[in-house]
């Protein structure tokens, strides 16, 4: 079983819909948990870091989290084809000291 | 401008030379990290690094050295004994405690013939 789990994808979303993003974990005690955005041929690039159970907004980013179940999820509301991108989950386990555990992604196409 | 610098964009070698990725960042992060991303692939964690002086081996280390000598720098040396070197490169840095947040540089692309 892989440590931190995703759809692959792709996960086709119209333009102005909600892309809903699972994501889950092994790691029962990990503590903090980001998602990155990555564009074809680019680095990751941070978009949300959640720390406590509940929902985490930002602009049109909400990230969920969920602990006693073990997963992470985001909503992108609103979606534009700029949103287009494979999304990377990262889990931190607790005493882990930073060496992230990453999905292999879900790529997000946003069809106009 | 604050950030973290990665050098060359794109790199070729011939099969049987070492070659030295830079990684350089100006954000006075304690932590740096390099990763290898092979298409379609996740991140693999090569090495990292919480302090100056010190680097601990990641998941897939064997035919990867580096080296830490200051805050700001994290080369990563990718020797004749990696298999399949050919991949895209990344680095990336934290502040460390608590949220130990990463943030990545641009990548180098590295393939080896």
């Amino acid at each position: 079983q892989k440590e931190v789990e995703q759809n692959s994808g792709p996960l086709s979303v119209p333009e102005g819909a909600i892309a809903s993003l699972n994501c889950t974990y092994s790691d029962r005690v990990s503590q903090s948990f980001f998602w990155y955005r990555q564009y074809s041929g680019k680095s990751p690039e941070l978009i949300m870091s959640i720390y406590s159970n509940g929902d985490k907004e930002d602009g049109r980013f909400t990230a969920q989290l969920n602990k006693a179940s073990q997963y992470v999820s985001l909503l992108i509301r609103d979606s534009q084809p700029s949103d287009s991108a494979t999304y990377l989950c990262a889990v931190n386990p607790e005493g882990s000291w930073g060496k992230f555990q990453f999905g292999a992604g879900t790529q997000v196409v946003v069809t106009p | 401008d604050g950030g973290i610098t990665q050098s060359p964009k794109y790199l070729f070698r011939k099969e049987g030379q070492n070659v030295t990725l830079s990684c350089e960042q100006n954000l006075n992060h304690d932590a740096m990290y390099w990763y290898r991303q092979d298409p379609g692939q996740g991140l693999r964690l090569i090495y990292y690094s919480q302090i100056v002086n010190d680097f601990q081996k990641g998941d897939i280390a064997e035919g990867y050295s580096v080296s830490r000598e200051k805050k700001e720098s994290f080369p990563l040396t990718v020797t004749s004994a990696q298999k399949n070197p050919t991949a895209f490169y990344l680095c990336a840095s934290s502040p460390g405690t608590p949220s130990y947040e990463q943030y990545f540089g641009p990548g180098t692309r590295l393939t080896v013939t």
